[in-house]
């Protein structure tokens, strides 16, 4: 299975840019990078994916190395309410079923 | 669009019961659903994935007669804890994904506390 790497945690203030690294240096050439938030007491909410290219919604960019051995994702002004664990996933697309991988994620605290 | 719903919310039952949690995909089909369980200050921990109309497959060490797991349509699948005991306390999660799409959507979860 192809797993990630991120940091246990960070700490950034209210209205910077936050920059969430992730490694996947297993990933296949198939392989999404998933990108998911979990506030407290709740489910998982989906923040972006991406493939190859760099990735942008309203809630985050995704920037993926060249290699895609490594992507960051990238909350450009936060806020209080994005204080989250946010989890990097690759799918587990060899077993055919397109579960997820979950790793320990990055538990992030944004101060006022 | 995409929203997944769990009932209920949170579940207090005595030992040796058994508890049924639902899964529902409110506006589209669920072709494939997945269950996982969280551990306090742990990640999420993927129990089985079910595919609509056909028995879950479970991950490695899970009990496939103590977690029963159902999907019998393309909107609904359950998750029975059978003769509950005070360790499968946890929070339980499903998720959803319809055929040929990339990402999972996920249910508001169901805390279980087992006295």
């Amino acid at each position: 299975d192809a797993k990630t790497t991120q940091p246990n945690s960070m700490e950034s203030n209210e209205e910077e840019p936050v920059h969430l690294p992730c490694n996947h240096s297993t990933i296949s050439g198939t392989d999404y990078i998933h990108w998911y938030r979990q506030l407290p007491s709740q489910g998982p909410e989906y923040v972006i994916h991406g493939l190859t290219s760099n990735v942008n919604n309203r809630m985050a960019s995704l920037a993926i190395a060249e290699d895609r051995k490594s992507s960051t994702l990238i909350l450009h002004r936060a806020t209080l309410r994005d204080a989250a664990v946010y989890y990097c996933i690759l799918r587990d697309v060899g077993s055919g079923t397109y579960k997820y991988i979950f790793g320990t994620g990055t538990r992030l605290k944004v101060l006022a | 669009g995409a929203v997944v719903s769990q009932h209920p919310s949170r579940v207090i039952c005595k030992s040796g019961t058994s508890v049924k949690i639902e899964c529902r995909s409110l506006d589209f089909q669920a072709t494939t659903m997945f269950w996982y369980r969280q551990f306090p200050k742990k990640s999420l921990m993927l129990m089985a994935t079910s595919n609509e109309g056909s028995k879950a497959t479970y991950e490695q060490g899970v009990e496939k007669d103590k977690f029963l797991i159902n999907h019998a349509s393309l909107t609904l699948s359950t998750l029975t804890v059978t003769s509950a005991h005070p360790e499968d306390s946890s929070f339980y999660i499903c998720s959803a994904r319809t055929s040929g799409a990339r990402t999972q959507y996920f249910g508001p979860g169901t805390r279980l506390l087992v006295l």
